[in-house]
């Protein structure tokens, strides 16, 4: 079974970075699929951070492209967020999820269960 | 980017009746949209992918269809754990973006 847990501090200060790291198991990062980060807050909805492939290969929202950065450790089946100069807008659950290239293609088809980051002094 | 709009955004239904929920995208996504339950507390669920393909494991009371611009998530007859939040997503084009969710509510 394929599962997928954030970690990470659930407190920043502003103008701080913001990291995280989704561990993955039951699947190898390293066979395929796209993993991505994603947001929920209460003002703004459902927000695609960006995502990896195992190769490296990023894409990221525009939105947020200044201040963001995927990476990926293979050989610790996870990967990580860094968001930089982090602001009370910032404060939002924090997913990280599978998304389909084959199958289910385009959909996240497994999810963390998510985290809460509150970015304040 | 392309904006997914969603209506209504709530809905009040009972045990047995037939829900649609309706997403609308600013530009052609072809099929390219994926639709997620969500309960209180949890991360979504993946039901329909590519507009119309049912995910593994879903019951067949969730369809989904449309193409182009419109698209309809339908549960034909509404179960107890179905009342949740419903959220459209176009996987056309970066940057992915969702719908604005749609609370289905017991009446």
């Amino acid at each position: 079974q394929v599962q997928l847990q954030e970690s990470g501090p659930g407190l920043v200060k502003p103008s701080e970075t913001l990291s995280l790291t989704c561990a993955v198991s039951g699947y190898s990062i390293s066979s395929g699929y796209y993993w991505d980060w994603i947001r929920q807050s209460p003002g703004k909805g459902l927000e695609w951070i960006g995502s990896i492939y195992h190769t490296g290969s990023t894409s990221y929202n525009p939105s947020l492209k200044s201040r963001v950065t995927i990476s990926v450790d293979t050989s610790k089946n996870q990967f990580s967020l860094k968001l930089t100069s982090a602001t009370a807008a910032d404060t939002a659950v924090y997913y990280c999820a599978r998304r389909g290239i084959v199958a289910s293609i385009g959909g996240f088809d497994y999810w963390g269960q998510g985290t809460l980051v509150t970015v304040s002094s | 980017d392309i904006q997914m709009t969603q209506s209504p955004s709530s809905v009040s239904a009972s045990v047995g009746d037939r829900v649609t929920i309706t997403c609308r995208a600013s530009q052609d996504i072809s099929t390219w949209l994926a639709w997620y339950q969500q309960k209180p507390g949890k991360a979504p669920e993946l039901l329909i992918y590519t507009a119309s393909t049912l995910q593994n494991g879903v019951p067949s009371r969730f369809s989904g269809s449309g193409s182009g611009t419109n698209f309809t998530l339908t549960i034909s007859s509404l179960q107890p754990e179905d009342f949740a939040a419903y959220y459209c997503q176009q996987a056309n084009s970066f940057p992915l973006t969702f719908g604005g969710g749609t609370k289905v509510e017991i009446k």
